[in-house]
């Protein structure tokens, strides 16, 4: 099993300021299976990237995963207010298991 | 507009069973298939089972095989998910979510429900 770790545990940014959040895979991801989600305090978790790169339908573009191999990479190019939240990747692929990272808080500094 | 509605949770005893159910709108239930994933209190997501549109496949994560039974019921846009013997570790928000397949055949969620709370505790 894919074990993803996501880094860093907590990053501390201001509107409008860049964000890079990464999550590395134990083992190289096929295929690129590779997705990152948005949760909101209290919300479910939405959609954001599929397939490392491809956004997801409403998305705006500030959003955009990249990477392979073993090394992804979510960066949000300058933040909104409600793009303060907690973001998981997620490993996925034809058959489970669908592994999540621990998760990265966005916090407001 | 796609809409899931997750439902059935609430206080059980160690021991004890819950039947959770999803009800789906806005696209076609039949054509694709679903998920339950739970998140623990204060914790990350963790995928619980999936089950095929077709209702002929269906995959566990090992935590729970042998415990949850996953199900559908297309002619009511419905999915539910029987859970036995639970445990305090099986305590989470359950959520529904829709399955989409990539050109590559890779199955990722796209829509997700607003969770329904199971509390396992004496």
């Amino acid at each position: 099993e894919i074990v993803l770790t996501q880094s860093p545990g907590t990053l501390s940014l201001s509107p409008g300021e860049r964000a890079t959040l990464s999550c590395r895979a134990s083992q190289s991801v096929t295929s690129s299976f590779l997705a990152w989600y948005q949760q909101r305090p209290g919300q479910a978790p939405r959609l954001l990237i599929y397939g490392t790169s491809s956004r997801a339908t409403g998305i705006p573009d500030r959003f955009n995963g990249s990477g392979s191999g073993t090394d992804f990479t979510l960066t949000i190019s300058s933040l909104e207010p409600e793009d303060f939240a907690v973001y998981y990747c997620q490993q996925y692929g034809r058959s489970p298991p669908y592994t999540f990272g621990q998760g990265t808080k966005l916090e407001i500094k | 507009e796609v809409q899931l509605v997750e439902s059935g949770g609430g206080l059980v005893q160690p021991g004890g069973s819950l039947r959770l159910s999803c009800a789906a709108s806005g696209f076609t239930f039949s054509s694709y298939s679903m998920n339950w994933v739970r998140q623990a209190p204060g914790k990350g997501l963790e995928w619980v089972s999936y089950i095929r549109n077709s209702g002929t496949i269906i995959y566990y994560a090992d935590s729970v095989r042998g415990r949850f039974t996953i199900s559908r019921d297309d002619a009511k846009n419905s999915l539910y998910l029987q859970m036995n013997s639970l445990r305090d570790e099986d305590t989470a928000v359950y959520y529904c979510a829709r399955a989409r397949t990539d050109l590559y055949g890779g199955i990722y969620f796209d829509y997700w429900g607003q969770g329904t709370l199971v509390t396992v505790s004496s």
